[in-house]
């Protein structure tokens, strides 16, 4: 079966340091990766999507970056984190074709005080 | 994509059905109706879809009016962990990049004993 990581669970960086989440995912090849964000009290944001090794699309700009070194490796950076970065991130994954059932990882909150 | 109406907020009442509405009256012949609801603190979870027909899994029923203008998705038997914030998407199946969902508000459901 498959399943998803995410690590770390929770995080809490000071204004201005570097950020790295990572997500995997096991048991399914070539899948399409997502990174979300969730501000407390709001709904989910789509901040990136990947449908490859090296395939990065964007959907907000921001000050974040998102890359895919492996096919199953999906990874969301900041150079320099704002306030405004604090939130719940959460990796998704889904198979190519067919249906739109996307599953997602038990999140990262982050806290940048 | 077609856009849906959900209420804010329900309660029901533990071991009762919970019938939770969605209007998307703005819909097309070729877009599913999909159903992930977020337990707090978690990432989202997949629960159900269908496009034309009512559909039923080991988590839940989908009802599909006969114009597709809305539908119901129905827990038979509320319990407190199904305590959650319940999403209701409406999405065109393609394989393009990134397909990916748009999460809106959605419904707090808050079963209570």
């Amino acid at each position: 079966s498959q399943t998803i990581h995410q690590w770390p669970a929770t995080l809490v960086q000071p204004v201005g340091s570097p950020l790295s989440l990572e997500c995997t995912v096991e048991g399914t090849s070539n899948p399409n990766l997502y990174w979300y964000r969730q501000a407390a009290g709001r709904g989910l944001q789509l901040l990136f999507y990947s449908v490859g090794i090296g395939q990065i699309s964007s959907e907000v700009p921001q000050n974040l970056s998102a890359s895919r070194p492996q096919d199953r490796q999906f990874i969301l950076s900041s150079k320099k984190l704002l306030l405004s970065d604090s939130g719940f991130y959460l990796c998704a994954w889904r198979t190519k074709g067919g249906t739109y059932e996307q599953y997602f990882g038990p999140g990262t909150r982050l806290t940048v005080t | 994509d077609a856009k849906t109406t959900q209420p804010p907020s329900m309660d029901c009442a533990e071991g009762r059905a919970a019938n939770l509405p969605c209007n998307h009256s703005t819909i097309s012949g070729n877009e599913y109706v999909y159903w992930y609801r977020q337990i707090h603190s978690q990432g989202p979870q997949y629960i159900i879809h269908g496009l034309k027909n009512n559909e039923t899994n080991e988590m839940a029923s989908l009802i599909i009016t006969e114009d597709r203008k809305s539908s119901t998705l129905i827990l038979p038997h509320a319990t407190l962990r199904d305590t959650a914030v319940y999403y209701c998407i409406v999405r065109v199946v393609n394989n393009n990049a990134g397909n990916m969902l748009t999460f809106g508000g959605g419904t707090r459901l808050m079963v209570k004993p």
